[in-house]
C-alpha cells in the first residue's frame, strides 16, 4: 500500500536556525498538507497546497513558514528562524481529491534547542 | 468558530466490552467526519470515516453514527482488544472550506486484558 514518506525522522535544531522538513506525498494524490502535534496535544493543521499554491493556512503558519514543492514528487516544509515553541512533531499528509480520505506520514519530531 | 470536542478524554475498558467515544462539532455544515486511531509515536491512522448523508457506518468491530440534527458523531468499538489500546481523535471538515480537518482533544483508551 503506498504510504507517505518524510524525512528526517528526528531534527534537533539552535534556536533561530532555519530547518526544511521533506515529505513525498502518495504518488497520485492532488492536495498536500501539513500538520503538527505538541506532545500529548491534538494534532493542528497548518496550511494546505493545491495545484503548486497555498489554499489554506492557519495562523499558526506564519512568515516564519513557507511550503514548496521543489519537483514532481517532494513537498517541504521551511521554517525560517525556529523558537522554542516550534518544537513539536510534523505530519505531512495528502489526499486524491478535496474533501477525501486524508493519509499522514510517519511525521518529523522537531526539537527546538 | 472551528471547534470540534471529543470526550472522554481517557477510557479504560476491559477486554471484551464495547468502547465509545463521543464528539460534537460546532459547523452544521459540516460534511465530513472521520476518526484516526494513533499509537504511541507513530502516525494517526484512518480506521473509519462517514459523510453527512449518511447515519451510520460499520466496519467489523468499528462503528461511528452520525447525528446532523444534534451535530454529534460517535466511535464505537465492539469486542475490544488489547490491541485496540491507543489515542482515538475525531477530526470534521468545516463548510466554507474542505481543504483542513479540524481534530477533536483525543480519548486514550486503554483495554486491559
Amino acid at each position: 500500500e503506498p504510504e507517505v514518506t518524510q524525512t528526517p525522522s528526528h531534527q534537533v535544531t539552535q534556536m533561530g536556525q532555519e530547518v526544511i522538513l521533506r515529505c513525498v506525498p502518495i504518488s497520485n494524490h492532488l492536495y498536500f498538507y501539513w500538520y503538527r502535534q505538541i506532545l500529548g496535544q491534538k494534532v493542528e493543521f497548518l496550511v494546505s497546497f493545491y495545484n503548486n499554491e497555498i489554499s489554506e493556512k492557519s495562523e499558526i503558519f506564519d512568515d516564519q513558514f513557507s511550503v514548496e514543492r521543489p519537483d514532481g514528487s517532494n513537498f517541504t516544509l521551511k521554517i525560517r528562524s525556529t523558537k522554542l515553541e516550534d518544537s513539536a512533531m510534523y505530519f505531512c499528509a495528502s489526499s486524491r481529491p478535496q474533501n477525501e480520505k486524508l493519509f499522514f506520514g510517519s511525521g518529523t519530531q522537531l526539537s527546538v534547542l | 468558530g472551528e471547534n470540534v470536542e471529543q470526550h472522554p478524554s481517557t477510557l479504560s475498558v476491559q477486554e471484551g466490552d464495547s468502547a465509545v467515544i463521543k464528539c460534537t462539532y460546532s459547523d452544521s455544515a459540516s460534511n465530513y467526519f472521520p476518526w484516526y486511531k494513533q499509537e504511541l509515536g507513530k502516525r494517526p491512522q484512518l480506521i473509519i470515516d462517514i459523510r453527512s448523508n449518511v447515519g451510520e457506518k460499520k466496519d467489523q468491530r468499528i462503528a461511528v453514527t452520525l447525528n446532523k440534527t444534534a451535530k454529534h458523531f460517535s466511535l464505537h468499538i465492539t469486542e475490544t482488544q488489547p490491541e485496540d489500546s491507543a489515542v482515538y481523535f475525531c477530526a470534521a471538515t468545516l463548510s466554507y472550506n474542505t481543504d483542513k480537518l479540524i481534530f477533536g482533544t483525543g480519548t486514550r483508551l486503554q483495554v486491559f486484558p
